[in-house]
């Protein structure tokens, strides 16, 4: 099975702050990676679909990239809305798998 | 608007049986694959099940294969898990996602809880 590495596991940023969120995978998943947020009570909301591609009603503060089998999601100016846990997932091959979650909280 | 909606979630004890149902609206289901994926209380998201468009190809992870199965009903825009030999590490809500066209869940249902208990 593919490991997807997130860190950090928790996060304290401050409003407006650029905020940065990693995930390794154990093997080479292309661009096959997405990453999800999950606001506190609710389902995971997909973000970020095939690497870099926001999914649909995203603000464009969030962006993704890649670099070898490092994935990054980045939002640049983080707003109090944001405040959630973030998941990566790789969709290269089953069984598909998550990240772990880094918890993003308002410093 | 695409609507999913779960049921069937409840208290059960281990070695028993458990269906799970999603209710979808909004789209035409019998044009998507589908699948569940649970997530233990305070824990991350694990895959569960995968079923293709017409029902004929299903995949699991080996931590449910040979105790869950995923079906579903095209003309009722239904989709199924059941889940036999339950054990307490089956404990979980159970979201009910739709694939976006690639390996990705772009919908998710708001869950159902399952709780594996003597």
């Amino acid at each position: 099975d593919i490991q997807m590495t997130q860190s950090p596991a928790s996060l304290s940023a401050s409003l407006e702050e650029i905020v940065t969120i990693t995930c390794q995978a154990s093997q080479n998943i292309g661009n096959w990676l997405a990453w999800y947020q999950q606001k506190p009570g609710k389902s995971p909301q997909l973000l970020i679909y095939g690497t870099t591609s926001l999914a649909d009603g995203v603000p464009s503060r969030f962006s993704g990239s890649r670099s070898g089998t490092q994935y990054s999601l980045k939002i640049s100016r983080l707003q109090v809305e944001d405040i959630g846990i973030y998941y990566c997932q790789q969709a290269s091959s089953t069984p598909y798998t998550f990240g772990a979650g880094t918890k993003l909280e308002l410093k | 608007e695409v609507q999913l909606v779960e049921s069937g979630g409840g208290l059960v004890q281990p070695g028993r049986s458990l269906k799970l149902s999603c209710a979808a609206s909004g789209f035409t289901f019998s044009n998507y694959y589908m699948a569940w994926v649970r997530q233990a209380p305070k824990k991350g998201l694990e895959w569960v099940a995968t079923i293709s468009t017409s029902g004929s190809r299903t995949y699991y992870p080996d931590s449910v294969k040979g105790r869950f199965t995923i079906s579903r009903d095209n003309a009722k825009s239904s989709l199924y898990l059941q889940m036999n030999s339950l054990k307490s590490e089956d404990t979980a809500t159970y979201y009910c996602a739709r694939y976006s066209g690639y390996w990705y869940f772009d919908f998710w249902g708001p869950g159902t809880m399952v709780t594996v208990s003597s």
